[in-house]
């Protein structure tokens, strides 16, 4: 089975600044998917950004991206120029398979992120 | 397009009562997935349904849980006999094979 920790229940940053939000995970899957997810307030999840684990290079969608340490089974989030909207709950998740399979998401407990003005 | 919908938005029942959700899945999305979340035990898997497959149910947590989808489509997650315990966001995800699922705004439920 597979496991998601996140050992920072809440976190807070100062507007326009950069965070890092940590998440590890233990599996024994040589193929597998990893992702942050979003939840606002409004209770819908969003994914923010998706690294595949057999590529070396990681992620990035505008000011999120990832450090991904396949051998430390590590896969931080950071955040840059941090914006009020920002503030939400963000998950970590582990979802195992390959290409064109779709199978469930394990998830951490979450980080609440607090952006303050 | 429309995403993934989920009705009621809020439900509030006695204990003992059966409860009904939904999910509309985004069109021509092959997987639906429902998860649990609570306060005490974070996001849960329930079940995962893949087309014509048989679901994968690994995730409820006891027989007054069960979900069906009819017509590969609409799926509705049904809860007898509710508990307190059973208080949660239910959330729905559909997905279409690549690996992203796409979660709806979910359904509170409360148990009185």
């Amino acid at each position: 089975a597979q496991t998601v920790t996140q050992s920072q229940p809440e976190m807070s940053v100062q507007e326009a600044e950069t965070v890092t939000l940590s998440c590890t995970y233990d599996t024994s899957e040589n193929n597998y998917y990893l992702f942050w997810y979003k939840q606002p307030p409004s209770r819908q999840m969003i994914l923010v950004i998706r690294q595949e684990a057999y590529k070396q290079q990681n992620a990035t969608e505008n000011r999120f991206s990832v450090n991904f340490q396949k051998a430390a089974k590590s896969f931080s989030l950071k955040i840059s120029d941090s914006q009020l909207g920002d503030t939400a709950m963000y998950f970590c998740a582990f979802m195992r398979g390959s290409g064109g399979s779709n199978y469930k998401l394990t998830f951490g407990k979450g980080t609440l992120l607090t952006v303050n003005p | 397009g429309a995403g993934v919908s989920q009705s009621p938005s809020n439900k509030v029942t006695e204990k003992g009562k059966d409860v009904e959700l939904r999910c509309d899945p985004i069109s021509g999305h092959t997987a639906l997935y429902w998860y649990r979340q609570s306060l005490g035990q974070g996001l849960e898997f329930l079940i995962y349904f893949q087309g014509n497959s048989a679901p994968d149910k690994s995730g409820l947590p006891s027989d007054r849980f069960s979900a069906e989808r009819t017509g590969g489509s609409v799926s509705t997650l049904t809860i007898q006999r509710t508990q307190q315990e059973d208080s949660a966001v239910y959330l729905c995800a559909s997905s279409n094979g690549v690996n992203e699922q796409f979660f709806g705004p979910g359904t509170r439920l409360t148990v009185l």
